[in-house]
């Protein structure tokens, strides 16, 4: 099962910074929150990662909030081939260092000239 | 440095059919994954590898799906027989430590 809730669709203008909230209530202590995003008919692409500390990488930051119940992904300066559905994910730990991410549905981002 | 690769792209069967799926992980990665993505979901793991060796199943219908990685590389991804509700993309990844990277998916269409 998810466990991430996230709007199914949002709008952003082209040029301003697009913020796409996620709520993770149940998350463990030991487990990351990942983002990545889908454009149509292609495989979903890394964005960032994190813990409980903020983090920034030339794609996006990531913000968590300090009960680490929610975050929000930002994108400083969104354009048009930004649109896509960005999901944001939970990261399980297995055995062996091994582990898995459990998906949600996803917000459709819309970037609107 | 080379993705994930995949083939084929595109496949359409009749149901009760079979089709296989390839994958060709980034060089190096130990991890190997088959998704399941129908068409406005997120993707459902079906089987994970590490190496050669199965690290979970559990969501894999193993009534009509197989997958294998005999050499600890590449990977295939079976179903037999193909129904109607399998049509989806099948999207391979592999993993680094920290990052899971996708291939850009198999899209099946049964009919």
């Amino acid at each position: 099962d998810a466990k991430t809730t996230q709007p199914p669709s949002m709008d952003c203008a082209e040029g301003r910074a697009a913020n796409l909230p996620c709520n993770h209530s149940t998350i463990s202590g030991n487990e990351y929150v990942y983002w990545y995003r889908q454009i149509h008919s292609q495989g979903p692409q890394y964005i960032i990662h994190g813990l409980k500390n903020n983090e920034t990488n030339e794609m996006a930051s990531l913000i968590i909030t300090e009960d680490r119940k929610s975050s929000t992904l930002i994108l400083p300066h969104a354009t048009l081939r930004d649109t896509a559905v960005y999901y944001c994910i939970v990261r399980v730990a297995l055995y062996d260092s091994n582990y898995q991410l459990i998906w949600g549905a996803g917000t459709k981002l819309i970037i609107k000239p | 440095e080379a993705g994930v690769a995949q083939s084929p792209r595109y496949k359409i069967i009749e149901k009760r059919q079979s089709v296989a799926f390839w994958c060709n992980p980034i060089s190096g990665h130990a991890t190997l994954y088959w998704y399941q993505q129908i068409l406005g979901q997120g993707p459902k793991l079906l089987i994970q590898f590490q190496n050669n060796g199965v690290v979970d199943d559990s969501q894999l219908p193993k009534d009509r799906f197989s997958a294998e990685r005999l050499k600890g590389v590449d990977s295939t991804l079976k179903i037999q027989p193909a129904k109607l509700e399998d049509s989806a993309v099948y999207l391979c990844a592999s993993s680094t430590q920290n990052t899971i990277y996708f291939g850009e998916g198999s899209w099946l269409t049964v009919v």
